[in-house]
C-alpha cells in the first residue's frame, strides 16, 4: 500500500531499555522526519533527514539516534528510555520544494 | 527558540460561528505557510496552505489571511461545523533551511458545540 507507515502504534517499555520506532513510505520522498507530539508544545523536530546516509538534528534530539541506510526507511531508537520520553512520535516524509508533507499515523509510547 | 507562535491553545465555537486561529513568525526566509487539521489518534494532515506572494487564499469554508509585513497568519474556518472539531497546527518552512523541514505552532485544540 502506497504511504507512510509507522510502527508499533502502542509501546510500553520499561526506563532504560533500547526501544526502536520504525516508518516506511513508500513514495521516494528525499526528506524524512521525526517529531514528537507533547500536550503544549504542539509538534516538535526530533532528526531529520535529507536523504540516505544524511541524518541531521532537530530541536529536540537528545536521547534518541537516527539512521538511514534505505530512502524508504527512517527509524528512530531510544537508546536508554527515560519517562520524559513518553509520547506521541510521527514521522513524516516530503518531497522537494514548498509541498505537502505526509505524516504516519503516529507511535504512542510510554516509558514506565 | 519558537520560530512560530500560535494562539489561542483552545477554542470553542458555536455552530455556524467562525474560528479564528492565529500564528506569528519570526524567521523572513520561511516561505511557505501550511495549516495541518488533526484528528484525534490521527497523524496531521494538510488542509490549506499559502505562499507570501498572496495575502488570502479561500478552499471552501477555509481561508488563510497572510500580513507578511507585520509576519502573521491566520486561519478562517467559516459555517463551523462539529466535524471541524480537531486539532490545528500553523506551519512554516523555507527551501533553504535544513531539509526543508517545517516549524509548527503548538496547536490549537478547536471545539464546535452544535
Amino acid at each position: 500500500d502506497a504511504g507512510i507507515t509507522q510502527s508499533p502504534r502502542y509501546k510500553i517499555t520499561e526506563t532504560g531499555r533500547q526501544v526502536t520506532l520504525m516508518c516506511h513510505q513508500t513514495w521516494s520522498h528525499s526528506y524524512m522526519f521525526w517529531y514528537r507530539q507533547d500536550l503544549g508544545h504542539g509538534l516538535r523536530l526530533i532528526y531529520y533527514s535529507a536523504a540516505a546516509d544524511i541524518t541531521d538534528k532537530g530541536e529536540v534530539p537528545d536521547g534518541y539516534v537516527v539512521s538511514r541506510s534505505k530512502t524508504e526507511n527512517f527509524p528512530l531508537t531510544l537508546e536508554s528510555a527515560t519517562r520524559s520520553q513518553t509520547s506521541v512520535y510521527f514521522c513524516a516524509s516530503r518531497g522537494t520544494g514548498n509541498t505537502e508533507a505526509f505524516f504516519g499515523q503516529g507511535t504512542r509510547l510510554t516509558v514506565v | 527558540q519558537q520560530q512560530v507562535k500560535q494562539s489561542p491553545q483552545s477554542l470553542i465555537v458555536q455552530k455556524g460561528g467562525i474560528s479564528i486561529i492565529n500564528c506569528a513568525y519570526e524567521n523572513t526566509a520561511f516561505d511557505y505557510f501550511p495549516w495541518y487539521q488533526q484528528f484525534p489518534g490521527k497523524g496531521p494532515a494538510l488542509l490549506i496552505a499559502i505562499r507570501p506572494d498572496v495575502s488570502e487564499k479561500k478552499e471552501g469554508r477555509f481561508t488563510i489571511s497572510f500580513n507578511k509585513s507585520a509576519k502573521q497568519f491566520s486561519l478562517h474556518i467559516m459555517d463551523s461545523q462539529p466535524g471541524d472539531s480537531a486539532t490545528y497546527f500553523c506551519a512554516a518552512s523555507s527551501p533553504w533551511q535544513g531539509a526543508q523541514k517545517l516549524v509548527f505552532g503548538q496547536g490549537t485544540r478547536l471545539t464546535i458545540n452544535p
